[in-house]
């Protein structure tokens, strides 16, 4: 069975701090593919990241970045610089790789979240 | 170019009827996507439709189903409503299904509450 933890439930800073949101997974799998979600206030959801599980090398996207560690089962999102509209809940997912044959049934298990609050 | 619409956007519906919620994907994209999310079990993944044919399905009983018509909408229906069917419904779509280089974009949600 799969499962997701973001243990940090809630997090306050400052605007301008950088802020890493940790993401924990278990699965039995070999091929596994990681996402995040943004939701904020709005309650629409945003896609921010795939990542499969050959694929460890850290990503950057502006004031994103993420670090995927295979051996600590660990995809953790930290934005540099915070800013008030990063305020949202971030979730960290994970499916199986049968999402990629269509088989008909996968698993994809969403962590519980985190809600961050940027301060001004 | 519009984003995804989710209708109706508010729902209120009593235990044991039946629902239907609609979702029109970006213009061009063919695969959708339909999560629920409530206070209790959070996000879960219920169905994905691409070409009018559902190719991935996530652990819900049968009272959840769906379609995808050739224009790309999507319909969820669920019938026989109980009080846990509250929830947000979210609708994603993407040009193509799930898959490496694939974005979803998701819709506002339709939020359905049972009584």
């Amino acid at each position: 069975a799969q499962k997701v933890t973001q243990a940090q439930t809630e997090i306050s800073v400052v605007e301008k701090e950088d802020v890493t949101l940790d993401c924990v997974y278990e699965t039995r799998d070999t091929t596994y593919y990681l996402f995040w979600y943004k939701q904020p206030p709005s309650g629409e959801l945003v896609f921010l990241i795939r990542r499969n599980s050959f694929d460890e090398q850290n990503e950057i996207s502006g004031r994103y970045s993420w670090n995927f560690q295979k051996s600590t089962s660990s995809f953790n999102f930290t934005i540099t610089a915070s800013q008030v509209v990063d305020s949202a809940v971030y979730f960290c997912a994970l499916s199986d790789s049968r999402v990629l044959s269509g088989a008909g049934s996968y698993q994809l298990t969403f962590g519980k979240g985190t809600k961050l609050s940027v301060i001004p | 170019k519009a984003g995804v619409t989710q209708t109706p956007r508010y729902l209120i519906k009593t235990r044991g009827q039946q629902v239907t919620l609609s979702c029109s994907p970006i213009s061009g994209h063919r695969s959708v996507s339909w999560y629920q999310q409530t206070p209790g079990q959070g996000l879960q993944f219920l169905f994905e439709y691409f070409s009018e044919t559902q190719r991935n399905k996530g652990n819900f009983p049968g009272r959840f189903s769906g379609r995808q018509f050739s224009n790309s909408r999507s319909e969820m229906n669920v019938s026989t409503l109980e009080l846990g069917d509250s929830a947000l419904y979210l609708c994603a779509s993407s040009l193509y299904p799930s898959g490496e280089q694939e974005t979803q974009y998701f819709g506002p949600g339709t939020r359905l509450l049972v009584l």
